[in-house]
C-alpha cells in the first residue's frame, strides 16, 4: 500500500494551460506539503495545509492553487503554466503540526511545459 | 533566508570504506535538523530528526551528529554498501517548514 500517492507521474503541457496534480496520503496524518524540485535540485517547500486549511505560502505565484478537500488529500492546481514551471513536483505529510516530525514523501510529479 | 550548506557536493567512496559528510547550518533560532536518504527514482526517506544539542542517532551503519552551537551535522555511514549509494539531504526547520540543503550525492564503488 502506498503511504503517499501523486498523480498523474509525468506531465507533459503546453505553456498557457491549466493542470492539476493530485496528492492522497492513507497515513492518517493532519499535515500535508507541496515542494517544488527546482533546476539546481534544491527541494523548496511551497505550500503546507494542516486539516484542510492553508498554514503556509511560500511566496509561490498565485497561478499555483493548492486545494484539500480532506485531510487526506492535497491537490495543486497550476493555471497558465510557463516554462519555467518545468520541474519535479513532491507531495509531502506528516503526523501533525508542533512537531518536528518526519515527513513522508510521495514518488513526485514531472511536470514539463513546452 | 536560512542557509542550510552540505558538503561535499559528492562522494565516491570504495565498497566497504566509512564515510562522513557535514550538514552546516544557522545556529540561532534552532529547532530541528532532519536528514533524508534519496535514491535515484525514488523518493527521499526520512534517516533522522534530531533536537538536541550533542544528540547522537544510530540506523544499521548509519549514524549522525548534531551540534547546535556550532550549527553543524555529521552523518556517519559505516562500511559502505552499494545499496548506501544515494542524494543524503539534510533539512532544518520545524515541522511547518523544512529548509533543505542540496545534498551530499554518495556513489559506493564495487
Amino acid at each position: 500500500d502506498t503511504a503517499v500517492s501523486q498523480t498523474p507521474k509525468y506531465l507533459v503541457t503546453q505553456m498557457g494551460n491549466d493542470k492539476s496534480i493530485k496528492c492522497e496520503q492513507n497515513l492518517g496524518h493532519d499535515t500535508m506539503y507541496w515542494y517544488k524540485q527546482d533546476s539546481k535540485k534544491f527541494l523548496k517547500i511551497m505550500f503546507s495545509y494542516n486539516n484542510k486549511e492553508l498554514i503556509i505560502n511560500e511566496t509561490v505565484p498565485n497561478r499555483f492553487s493548492p486545494k484539500s478537500p480532506d485531510k487526506a488529500h492535497l491537490n495543486l492546481h497550476i493555471n497558465s503554466l510557463e516554462l519555467g514551471d518545468s520541474a519535479v513536483y513532491f507531495c509531502a505529510s506528516s503526523p501533525r503540526t508542533g512537531g518536528p516530525y518526519e515527513q513522508y514523501f510521495g514518488p513526485g510529479t514531472r511536470l514539463t511545459v513546452t | 533566508i536560512l542557509n542550510v550548506e552540505q558538503s561535499p557536493q559528492s562522494l565516491h567512496v570504495q565498497e566497504g570504506d566509512s564515510t562522513n559528510f557535514t550538514c552546516s547550518f544557522p545556529s540561532s533560532n534552532f529547532y530541528a535538523l532532519h536528514w533524508y536518504r534519496w535514491e535515484t527514482a525514488k523518493s527521499p526517506e526520512a534517516l533522522f530528526v534530531m533536537t538536541l544539542n550533542g544528540d547522537e542517532k544510530k540506523k544499521g551503519r548509519i549514524s549522525a551528529t548534531l551540534n547546535t552551537k556550532e550549527g553543524y551535522s555529521y552523518l556517519y555511514i559505516k562500511g559502505s554498501q552499494p545499496e548506501d549509494s544515494a542524494t543524503y539531504l539534510c533539512a532544518l526547520g520545524g515541522n511547518e517548514k523544512l529548509t533543505f540543503g542540496t545534498g551530499t550525492r554518495l556513489t559506493i564503488i564495487p
